[in-house]
């Protein structure tokens, strides 16, 4: 089955920790996409990527990192720099060029603070 | 400052009956839209899109309509279902497909059997 996966589901990261979710797709999508979301809250883009070897700042890249080495991956790394960690992940991956195709989401990580 | 607003935090309707979600929007030049659906605890799956260049796009029972002139545009799902309950975001781009989506904050819809 072709999708998008994100591991762990759930992650718990201790103060002055960094810490990586993992997101891998094999649809073979082009763009990938980093988002955070908080309670009650839209989804907000960390960092993302149109092809492999670049990557962007999104609108709230601060005390995040990533890569893209490979296609199919795009780990996202939380570092102790970003003081309010604990949020829901998301990641999305979508074909680049074409006409209007929507990107699509894995099933998400919840990063919380021990 | 809000981009793409949901001003209805949430949303009741009876089964069978329809759904009315909204969404507003600020700058003109979006010109890509869409509506995705989230359960708790899962990613937001895409539900349909409209592009600005028509006014209506419609795949079963989900319709979206948009108004570039009041810049807003609502998906209307008719009959409503039980498992249609779940929180909606409205998306917005520009440069199509191709450009970063800014999202609203959702609407929660609960439809009651």
């Amino acid at each position: 089955d072709g999708g998008i996966t994100q591991s762990p589901k759930y992650l718990f990261r201790k103060e002055g920790q960094n810490v990586t979710l993992s997101c891998e797709q094999n649809l073979n999508h082009d763009a990938m996409y980093w988002y955070r979301q908080d309670p009650g809250q839209g989804l907000r883009l960390i960092y993302y990527s149109q092809i492999v070897n670049d990557f962007q700042k999104g609108d709230i890249a601060e005390g995040y990192s990533v890569s893209r080495e490979k296609k199919e991956s795009f780990p996202l790394t939380v570092t102790s720099a970003q003081k309010n960690p604990t949020a829901f992940y998301l990641c999305a991956s979508r074909v680049y060029g074409g006409s209007n195709q929507p990107q699509h989401f894995g099933d998400g990580t919840r990063l919380s603070i021990l | 400052d809000q981009q793409v607003k949901q001003n209805s935090p949430s949303l009741s309707v009876q089964e069978g009956r329809i759904s009315i979600l909204n969404c507003d929007y600020t700058n003109s030049m979006f010109d890509y839209f869409l509506w995705y659906k989230k359960y708790p605890a899962e990613g937001p799956t895409f539900l349909i899109s409209i592009s600005s260049i028509k006014d209506k796009n419609e795949d079963g029972r989900f319709t979206v309509f948009l108004n570039k002139s009041a810049k807003h545009l609502s998906l209307h799902i008719v009959p409503s279902q039980p498992g249609d309950s779940a929180v909606y975001f409205c998306a917005a781009s520009e440069g199509g497909s191709q450009g970063n989506l800014i999202f609203g904050k959702g609407t929660k819809l609960s439809v009651k059997p």
